[in-house]
């Protein structure tokens, strides 16, 4: 199995900051990797797909790069409503795919 | 629109059995492969299974001989048939659809909580 690791695991930020998020595939997955953001009590949301592709009606801020194991998502300028839980996941095996074990993005 | 909405969750025994079902609407569904992926509770997220256009089944072995996908393009429906239930198996259910070569996860239903306890 193809396992994701997600760092930092939570990232204290301030309105108007750039983040970076980083996720690591035990091998290489080429360009088959997918960004998600969840807000508590909400089905995650499709952000970034294919590794830097925005996802139709996602804000131009989010965006992500990499391939083969190293990948980042970056938020350029926080908003308030960016402040939730980040997941990476591979979908070089899929359909089987697996996740990162997810980044809380909290208000500083 | 497309909507997801899973329904059929609840509290369950161990080893006890469970049948869950999501509507799909606002898209052609037979077109689509379609995930189940679960959340176990302030916990990430876990893929459970897959089915294909044609039928074609996936399972993690966490579930592999417990759980069962099947769809009814008919009725528009996805299923999961779980059985042998664990107190592990407890979580948030979700459906999702598959789009960008089945690679990604465009749309999620809000998601059944399933909780197995004596």
């Amino acid at each position: 199995d193809i396992q994701m690791t997600q760092s930092p695991s939570s990232l204290s930020a301030s309105v108007g900051d750039r983040v970076t998020i980083t996720c690591r595939a035990s091998q290489s997955i080429s360009s088959y990797l997918n960004w998600y953001q969840q807000k508590p009590g909400k089905a995650p949301k499709l952000l970034i797909y294919a590794a830097s592709s925005l996802q139709s009606g996602v804000p131009s801020r989010f965006s992500g790069s990499g391939s083969g194991t190293d990948f980042t998502l970056t938020i350029s300028s926080l908003q308030p409503e960016d402040f939730a839980t980040y997941y990476c996941q591979q979908s070089y095996s899929t359909p089987q795919v697996t996740f990162g074990q997810g980044t809380r993005l909290e208000i500083k | 629109e497309v909507q997801l909405v899973e329904s059929g969750g609840g509290l369950v025994q161990p080893g006890g059995s469970l049948r869950l079902s999501c509507a799909a609407s606002g898209f052609t569904f037979s077109s689509y492969d379609m995930h189940w992926v679960r959340q176990a509770t302030g916990k990430g997220l876990e893929w459970v299974s897959a089915i294909g256009t044609a039928g074609d089944t996936y399972y993690p072995g966490s579930v592999k001989g417990r759980f069962t996908i099947s769809r009814e393009n008919a009725k528009n429906s996805l299923y999961l048939q779980m059985n042998s239930l664990r107190a592990g198996d407890t979580a948030v259910y979700y459906c999702a659809r598959a789009v960008h070569g089945g690679n990604s996860f465009d749309y999620w239903g809000q998601g059944t909580l399933v909780t197995v306890s004596s």
